[in-house]
């Protein structure tokens, strides 16, 4: 089983602070995503990497960046939180012709 | 620009009352379109993967169906524990991995 795990499932920051949001994978995949979801927006894609130090950015990729420096790891940076920030984000990781599995999510509210 | 619509946006149930839930897209070429589950405070869990119009997958009391506009998703028979938000998502030809996500419906099976 894919075993995709995020490092806090809830965090509580401040305005202006950088964050950390940290994505570990288990099955070796190439890929790797950063989503948000928030209520009636659906799930959005922020960046994501097909491979160890590529990224690319999604539909939503202002205020936000990512590191990719080993192929299990991915990370989700923001540079100076703000509250419109606030939400439930999401990593997810996929092999080549298979589906996007998930992790449990971080809800991050930024006060 | 690709467009992924879901209906209805809340559905309850009865224990035993079948129906089925709808995605509509518009997208310039379909590769793929995917079904997830999606449990509160969890992430989301995949549930099929669709190719082609005519295509059928089926697992428990779920069966999704595609055609050249829309896929349903048909619960015959749910229980309570089939309650969850399910999301429908496409992959398009000229956007590598990419997934767009519809809005999502909300299940409720009432026993």
């Amino acid at each position: 089983d894919v075993k995709v795990t995020q490092s806090s499932r809830y965090l509580v920051k401040r305005t202006g602070e950088k964050v950390f949001l940290e994505c570990v994978q288990d099955m070796d995949h190439e890929n790797m995503f950063w989503y948000r979801q928030d209520p009636g927006l659906g799930l959005r894609l922020i960046y994501f990497s097909y491979d160890v130090k590529m990224k690319e950015k999604g539909d939503i990729p202002e205020g936000y960046s990512v590191s990719r420096e080993k192929k299990e790891r991915f990370s989700l940076i923001l540079e100076s939180a703000s509250t419109n920030q606030t939400s439930m984000y999401l990593c997810a990781s996929k092999s080549f012709n298979q589906p996007q599995h998930f992790g449990d999510g971080t809800r991050l509210s930024i006060l | 620009e690709d467009q992924v619509t879901q209906s209805p946006e809340a559905l309850r149930l009865q224990e035993g009352e079948s129906s089925s839930l709808n995605c509509s897209y518009t997208v310039s070429g379909l590769r793929g379109l995917f079904w997830y589950r999606q449990d509160p405070g969890k992430g989301p869990e995949f549930l099929f993967t669709l190719y082609s119009a005519g295509e059928e997958k089926e697992k428990e009391r779920l069966k999704a169906t595609l055609t050249k506009k829309e896929s349903f998703l048909h619960i015959t028979a749910p229980k309570p524990e089939d309650s969850a938000t399910y999301l429908c998502a496409v992959q398009v030809n000229n956007a590598g991995n990419m997934l767009t996500f519809g809005g999502g419906t909300r299940l409720m099976v009432k026993p």
